[in-house]
């Protein structure tokens, strides 16, 4: 079935340098959304992209929806021990939301 | 403010075993969610309900059952369990705009 494929699975990155995950599809895309999960905790909604090419911040974080609305991007500038934990992306289609397997990001301080 | 909760947070059953966890919103949302998240798979979708009396299948139903009498609860009953069935539960609904509400969480073990 439809499924939005993350990469990289894990990631480590040094506290200060960047991180980007990615998710694509191999279909348009209605919609993405992209969640937090901490070690431990609960899937946390972060936003909602839904336009072609929509770039959308939240304070170090920049979310991406491709022109072609069949991938996105999370980028976070400068990590911080409190970035740790899973990134999901995930569609809204026909009133079931679909997720990606996640990324998890491990920083080093 | 409630929002979602899950009993129990955690649990210990034997194979054959039936059990039930619970999830409870306050916030009258339409749409509820059973997810399971393994290493490895994500979240994967068990079941979901639309409105109270309407429930449906998602990717990995095989082995549970859910039932919806009211808008607010949302049990899912595991009526055999089996080894496979270890793992994390969420329960989540929908917001206004599409945004999902998880609860913390029931971390199942299967024996």
């Amino acid at each position: 079935g439809q499924q939005v494929m993350q990469i990289p699975q894990y990631q480590h990155v040094q506290e200060g340098e960047d991180f980007t995950t990615y998710c694509n599809s191999s279909t348009t895309l209605s919609n993405i959304q992209w969640y937090k999960q901490r070690p431990g905790g609960h899937p946390v909604f972060l936003i909602q992209l839904v336009k072609s090419g929509e770039v959308k911040k939240q304070k170090r974080l920049t979310f991406q929806f491709g022109e072609a609305k069949k991938n996105s991007s999370l980028h976070i500038t400068a990590t911080q021990t409190t970035d740790v934990g899973t990134y999901f992306c995930a569609e809204n289609r026909d009133d079931k939301i679909i997720f990606g397997k996640g990324t998890r990001l491990h920083i080093l301080p | 403010d409630a929002g979602i909760t899950q009993s129990p947070r955690y649990k210990i059953t034997e194979t054959g075993r039936q059990v039930t966890l619970m999830c409870h919103q306050t916030w009258s949302h339409s749409y509820m969610f059973w997810y399971r998240q393994d290493l490895g798979h994500g979240l994967r979708l068990i079941y979901y309900s639309a409105a109270a009396d309407i429930t449906d299948k998602g990717e990995v139903p095989d082995g549970y059952v859910v039932s919806r009498s009211k808008t607010e609860n949302f049990p899912l009953t595991l009526e055999s369990a089996t080894r496979s069935q270890t793992s994390v539960y969420f329960c989540a609904s929908i917001g206004l705009h599409y945004e999902q509400y998880f609860g913390p969480g029931t971390r199942l073990t299967v024996t």
